[in-house]
């Protein structure tokens, strides 16, 4: 079974533009998670999408947001970004049921300058 | 690159030795845990889970065990081998909060 994958792997943008990242989940897997993960602040979780609706949230602005598609492929997109936003963004996804692992994909390398 | 700002634990063992990486979690009510590998320039790697109804699992060279009296977690890696040089995660769900909270990380490196 095919693992996690995410698209795409790095990314160099520039401040004020903004960005879009892909994940496909495991085959049969509804729930994907977003994190971003930085040196000074670690992993951090942004979003949980289930069955297309974001089912949980984490403390990030409202320029972080995403959406997840019927196939359960979800997509994370960063607006107006700032030389902060640039970190390794990893998505996992699992089944979706009660505490079922995460598994997660290789992540998106991101640079804002 | 290395960490600027969150300095990560790190543990220096000769391989072969037996690697203990320990985790302090903050939720009482949390009800899962999982400890994670990362390797450089991967994603994390799920290694071995407990539920809080357990105190112990074991798997392949790893076992974790789980004090909920005190709220600590810790992941013993038997044999270590150059292979398991990594940065460990544990994280905690919590049924309350439906979501994953990650552990800042330990840092093990073997040495051959």
């Amino acid at each position: 079974k095919a693992g996690v994958t995410q698209t795409p792997r790095y990314l160099i943008k520039t401040r004020g533009q903004q960005v879009t990242l892909s994940c496909s989940p495991i085959s049969g897997h509804r729930s994907v998670s977003w994190y971003q993960q930085t040196p000074g602040q670690g992993l951090q979780f942004l979003f949980e999408y289930f069955s297309e609706t974001q089912r949980n949230k984490g403390n990030f602005p409202g320029r972080f947001s995403g959406r997840q598609f019927s196939n359960s492929r979800s997509e994370m997109n960063v607006s107006t970004l700032e030389l902060g936003d640039s970190a390794l963004y990893l998505c996992a996804s699992s089944t979706g049921r009660g505490t079922d692992t995460q598994y997660f994909g290789p992540g998106t390398r991101l640079t804002v300058l | 690159g290395e960490s600027v700002g969150l300095h990560l634990p790190t543990l220096s063992v000769q391989e072969g030795d037996n690697s203990i990486i320990n985790c302090a979690y903050s939720n009482s009510a949390s009800d899962y845990f999982i400890w994670y590998k990362q390797e450089s320039g991967k994603g994390p790697q799920f290694i071995i889970d407990i539920r809080s109804n357990m105190d112990k699992r074991q798997g392949q060279r790893v076992t974790v065990l789980l004090n909920k009296t005190v709220k600590h977690l810790s992941l013993q890696i038997a044999a270590t081998q150059p292979g398991d040089s990594a940065v460990y995660f544990c994280a905690e769900f919590s049924g309350g909060s439906e979501k994953l909270v990650f552990g800042k990380g330990t840092k093990l490196t073997v040495n051959p």
